[in-house]
């Protein structure tokens, strides 16, 4: 059975430092990969996806994330964090042609 | 409005009552999705709509959760003689068509406690 596994449940990070988030999925077939944020008291807002190319992806906001197969990993990363990225970050593998498998998501805090 | 609407946005209801949440997606979108976000955990799906086609119901979790899509449009979810387990962020996301390489967009989601 497919899986998404988001190791860190919360991460704290200074405002202007780099941000790293994990995710581990386990899938049979090439996987499509997904990375939403949630700000508080909305919806998920598409961060990037990967189907298939270059395994380093660029998306909204400033973020990026890398593709590596030989971990089954797909860690989303931004070099300088603003306080507005403080939010809660959901990794996703699509299933079949619908259907996405979320991971657990990690809250990120900025401090000042 | 431009993007998905989910109503109401907070219901409080009493154990063994049934509700309903609903949802408008964007227009013209033919793929419709629920999902439930519970306290600490990711979204898991419940059900997909698309255009006229069956809809995959593989995720509702008994069958005590239903949904229904009129006109290929509003859909609304329904919860009958709810459990305190049910108590949970349920979201609604519409697409233009079946396909993962198409954006799934997110309502704000129908906060839903049971007491």
């Amino acid at each position: 059975a497919q899986s998404v596994t988001q190791p860190d449940i919360h991460i704290t990070v200074s405002e202007g430092a780099s941000l790293e988030l994990r995710c581990n999925y386990s899938y049979g077939a090439t996987p499509y990969l997904f990375w939403y944020v949630q700000s508080p008291g909305q919806g998920l807002q598409l961060l990037l996806k990967y189907f298939s190319g270059d395994t380093l992806v660029q998306g909204i906001k400033g973020f990026e994330a890398e593709f590596k197969r030989s971990q089954s990993s797909f860690n989303l990363r931004k070099p300088s964090v603003h306080w507005s990225d403080a939010a809660e970050y959901f990794c996703a593998v699509g299933t079949n042609d619908y259907k996405l498998s979320f991971g657990a998501g990690t809250t990120v805090t900025v401090r000042a | 409005g431009a993007g998905v609407s989910q109503s109401p946005s907070n219901k409080v209801t009493e154990k063994g009552k049934d509700v309903e949440l609903r949802c408008d997606p964007i227009s013209g979108h033919t793929a419709l999705y629920w999902y439930r976000q519970s306290l600490g955990q990711g979204l898991e799906f419940l059900i997909y709509f698309q255009g006229n086609s069956a809809p995959d119901k593989s995720g509702l979790p008994s069958d005590r959760f239903s949904a229904e899509r009129t006109g290929g449009s509003v859909s609304t979810l329904t919860i009958q003689r709810t459990q305190q387990e049910d108590s949970a962020v349920y979201l609604c996301a519409s697409s233009v068509r079946q396909g993962l390489d198409t954006e799934a967009f997110f309502g704000q989601g129908t906060r839903l406690t049971v007491v």
